[in-house]
């Protein structure tokens, strides 16, 4: 069962816009981590949010935790081509193997 | 450095037919996992192994087994295939002893059981 989900399933914009994709889970965690996969790839670690952390920079990436609603967001901005992807949340509830959500998919139009 | 190493990349079974699925690290990880990923289901845990000799169930353990044969190698051996395991396989590693560490992925197995 996936303790996250992400939303929307999939997300369409213009190179240059920004992008944003969220993550719900259902149980306590220790920290939330967010992963890209490009097609036909295996799955890349991009930054993890710690449960006593609230926002989170990484380049373009921004990434901001409540624990409270039990949901984090992912924001890319700026996007390029390059970010088309799938995005996943990755979240422990609790045990110490992450646990994936479905993923958003990203298309970037140039 | 190559990361983590799956092979094959692509393989086709007959219903029944055994495979090795084989993985390796060279980060000097502890622990290591097994996942497929579905269309529309993402990443569910197959097995993993939190460390050199131990192995544990994940979500969807049935239909297969593992092996931690050392530090850097985890195999996972499908024993009679069924169509309904055709998915892409994935292996990841991270380091051990603190909880929900960076995952690194292998590029996967396409495998298709006909």
């Amino acid at each position: 069962s996936q303790q996250g989900e992400e939303d929307p399933q999939a997300l369409s914009i213009q190179e240059g816009e920004n992008a944003t994709m969220n993550c719900s889970y259902k149980t306590s965690i220790n920290n939330l981590q967010w992963y890209r996969q490009n097609s036909g790839r295996g799955l890349v670690h991009l930054i993890l949010i710690r449960s006593n952390e609230r926002e989170k920079h990484s380049g373009r990436l921004r990434v901001t935790l409540d624990t409270s609603k039990k949901s984090s967001s992912l924001l890319i901005t700026a996007s390029r081509a390059a970010d088309t992807a799938s995005y996943f949340c990755a979240t422990d509830g609790g045990s110490y193997i992450p646990t994936f959500g479905r993923g958003t998919s990203l298309i970037v139009h140039p | 450095n190559a990361g983590v190493t799956q092979t094959p990349k692509f393989q086709v079974l007959k219903t029944g037919q055994s495979m090795t699925l084989q993985c390796a690290q060279d980060m000097n990880h502890n622990s290591m996992y097994w996942y497929r990923q579905d269309p529309g289901m993402g990443l569910r845990l197959i097995y993993y192994s939190a460390s050199e000799g131990t192995t544990d169930k994940g979500e969807v353990p049935n239909g297969y087994n593992v092996s931690r044969l050392n530090k850097r190698e985890f195999s996972l051996r499908l024993e009679s295939a069924a169509p309904s395991q055709t998915s892409v396989y994935f292996c990841a590693s991270s380091e051990a002893g603190v909880r929900n560490q960076p995952q690194h992925f292998g590029d996967g197995t396409r495998l298709s059981i006909l």
